[in-house]
């Protein structure tokens, strides 16, 4: 059964870049594409964007010059970079693995807070 | 502009069964959703693909009480016989032609 680990600082300063590694174990990430979704606190869901195995990526418009999303297949992780971030950004951040339609299996979540 | 509808809330008996609905904004009543479950303090789960002709498919261990069907721009979620565990959050989701993906606002459901 596959699992997906968020991990990475829980807060952040204003500004800076907000940096997020999904680990996956129990699946090779050679496949599947893997996405990033966020929910601000007491908010719906909000689709950052994703990545295929290959490397090809597609994101949310509204973030899109904010963020890359990259795979390390040798390590079995996605990452998730959102740079010059604002307190809007706090949020709990999921990894997700599914297709280019729709994420089929989501992790636990991680916490980041946006704060000086 | 390629948006999804939900009613914020709603509510049923235990044992009893819900339709809770997803509406597809004018232009785009061909599309089909996912839906997702949110429990408290959980991440989301995969619940089904579904399209705009009613078939779908579920995601692993999806127990049969929940099925989906749709018509015109509604796609909808029904739970049958519902369990204390089914109090969740409901998202249905959707992809444009450019394969970005919109998320509806999500119903809270409550089991009463």
């Amino acid at each position: 059964q596959v699992q997906l680990q968020e991990s990475g600082p829980g807060l952040v300063r204003p500004s800076e870049t907000l940096s997020l590694t999904c680990t996956v174990s129990g699946g090779s990430i050679s496949s599947d594409y893997w996405s990033w979704i966020r929910q601000p606190p007491g908010k719906g869901l909000e689709w950052i964007g994703y990545v295929f195995y290959s490397g090809s990526t597609n994101y949310n418009p509204s973030l899109k010059s904010r963020v890359t999303i990259s795979v390390d297949t040798s390590k079995n992780q996605v990452s998730l970079k959102l740079r010059s971030v604002t307190a809007a950004d706090t949020a709990v951040y999921y990894c997700a693995r599914g297709s280019a339609v729709t994420p089929d299996y989501w992790g636990q979540g991680t916490l980041v807070t946006v704060s000086s | 502009q390629l948006v999804l509808t939900q009613s914020p809330s709603a509510s049923a008996s235990l044992g009893a069964s819900v339709k809770l609905t997803c509406t597809l904004s004018s232009g785009h009543s061909s599309y089909a959703i996912a839906w997702h479950q949110q429990q408290p303090e959980k991440g989301p789960r995969f619940l089904m693909k579904l399209n705009s002709d009613g078939s779908h498919y579920k995601g692993d261990g999806i127990p049969d009480r929940f099925s989906g069907s749709s018509s015109g721009a509604e796609r909808f979620l029904t739970i049958s016989s519902l369990q204390s565990e089914d109090e969740a959050d409901y998202y249905c989701q959707t992809w444009g032609t450019d394969f970005h993906w919109v998320f509806g606002g999500g119903t809270q459901l409550t089991v009463l």
